[in-house]
């Protein structure tokens, strides 16, 4: 049971380029989340999933698409790279716990760290 | 819209010293509160959580109490060691079925323990 697995670790850019990155979970969660992390800011939420097919804004989704084929991905796309998306990325999963709706628990990847030059 | 904050860092402790994180946070409803801990490396681990006001979460010796009166979820821990040392984010969940779990964070707090 390997949880959340995230590819590449890391990455170089040059500003301009495109990438992809993957997402993968084999928990059989229903919601999927990718966050960006910059210091002294947190983590910020990118893009979101409620299911297979579907996804959703989040906070800062600007200069990012996602997509959902198959419930246990979820990839990240940048498709013309700027310096201000240097940042690391995180991937998350979570179920509906039983009780209150909203106490969900989310497990998290390893991470994504992208340079932009 | 919800916001968390978080006592600013970093944080430097000696060994077995009485830690306090404080974290305030503001949302409608009742939300849920967590902290999540991110060692050097790593992704972020739920440390501990609270659905409903005056919940204690408590794990590994740390607890952190929902407290309505005063919006917050302060983290606490009696004595910390030297495998402490990471990096300790306080988030909410909205409430309500649309929230769909997303969370809030706060902007994170380093911790360092020294022998």
């Amino acid at each position: 049971n390997a949880g959340v697995t995230q590819t590449p670790k890391f990455r170089v850019l040059k500003t301009g380029q495109s990438m992809t990155l993957l997402c993968a979970q084999d928990m059989n969660h229903e919601y999927m989340y990718w966050y960006r992390q910059d210091p002294g800011m947190g983590l910020r939420l990118i893009h979101y999933s409620v299911g297979e097919g579907t996804t959703a804004k989040g906070e800062v989704p600007d200069g990012y698409n996602v997509s959902r084929l198959k419930k246990q991905n979820f990839l990240l796309g940048l498709e013309s790279a700027a310096p201000s998306q240097t940042s690391v990325y995180f991937c998350a999963s979570s179920t509906p716990s039983s009780g209150r709706v909203h106490a969900y628990e989310q497990y998290f990847g390893p991470g994504t760290r992208l340079t932009v030059t | 819209g919800d916001s968390v904050t978080q006592m600013e860092g970093p944080v430097t402790l000696s060994e077995e010293a009485f830690l306090t994180i404080n974290c305030t946070y503001t949302a409608t409803g009742y939300p849920s509160l967590f902290w999540y801990v991110q060692y050097p490396g790593e992704g972020l681990q739920l440390l501990l959580k609270a659905t409903k006001a005056d919940d204690k979460g408590s794990n590994k010796g740390f607890e952190a109490t929902y407290r309505k009166e005063t919006t917050s979820f302060h983290l606490e821990k009696g004595s910390v060691q030297v495998s402490d040392s990471a990096v300790y984010f306080c988030a909410l969940s909205g409430a309500g079925g649309t929230s769909y779990g997303k969370l809030t964070f706060g902007q994170g707090t380093i911790l360092t323990v020294h022998p």
